[in-house]
């Protein structure tokens, strides 16, 4: 089956600019995570989703950061006024709960 | 919150050879203990994960060892070849039955050398 999407792959941007990074988890999946990867780096964690659960947000590193999941699926980060600290790699994953995470792809983001 | 310690960060090794990745975790509430294949530019793959309540898994040429009570994990790679070459992550997750995050180690860059 499908695995996990992310939308775009690739986003330039301008400093102070917002934008959106979107994601499909695998249909079924009921937990939807979003990580950070810097050049080099491990994952960092920023927020997670869980059913219809209030999401745990407390890897979200600013409040220029949001994420909203719609219908129990599609999922949604927004960053807003770039920063050039915030060029990394966005990944999205979701499981069945507490099980393996399989990851998307990741949106390259990159803030002039 | 958890902290995952990650050695070494660079690995080399001759094809044939066997590799080891050390982890070492924090918080004793820790559970589950995944390991993460990235390739150059591709997404994190899952090659084998332990739970807390087994000190030992293998699948083929890889195997996982978790010592709860010095908290610390190892993936180990036999008979490696080049297709091994990537970067691994390990990882470690809190809570039972619900969603949690995952913490992870900052990397090991793995060449096997032909």
């Amino acid at each position: 089956g499908a695995g996990v999407s992310q939308s775009p792959s690739n986003k330039v941007t301008e400093k102070g600019k917002d934008v959106e990074l979107r994601c499909d988890p695998i249909s079924g999946h009921t937990a939807l995570y979003w990580y950070r990867q810097s050049l080099g780096q491990g994952l960092e964690f920023l927020i997670y989703f869980q059913g219809n659960s209030a999401p745990d947000k407390s890897g979200l590193p600013s409040d220029r950061f949001s994420a909203e999941r719609t219908g129990g699926s599609v999922s949604t980060l927004t960053i807003q006024r770039t920063q050039q600290e915030d060029s990394a790699v966005y990944l999205c994953a979701s499981s069945t709960g507490y099980n393996e995470q399989f990851f998307g792809p990741g949106t390259r983001l990159t803030v002039l | 919150g958890e902290n995952v310690e990650q050695h070494p960060s660079t690995l080399s090794v001759q094809e044939g050879d066997s590799a080891v990745i050390k982890c070492t975790y924090s918080d004793s509430a820790s559970n589950y203990f995944p390991w993460y294949k990235q390739e150059l530019g591709k997404r994190p793959q899952l090659i084998i994960d332990i739970r807390s309540n087994v000190g030992e898994k293998k699948d083929q040429r890889i195997a996982v060892t978790l010592n709860k009570t010095a908290k610390h994990f190892s993936l180990h790679i036999t008979e490696t070849q080049p297709e091994d070459s990537a970067v691994y992550f390990c990882a470690a997750q809190m809570g039972w039955g619900s969603a949690r995050q995952l913490t992870f180690g900052s990397g090991t860059q793995l060449t096997v050398l032909p």
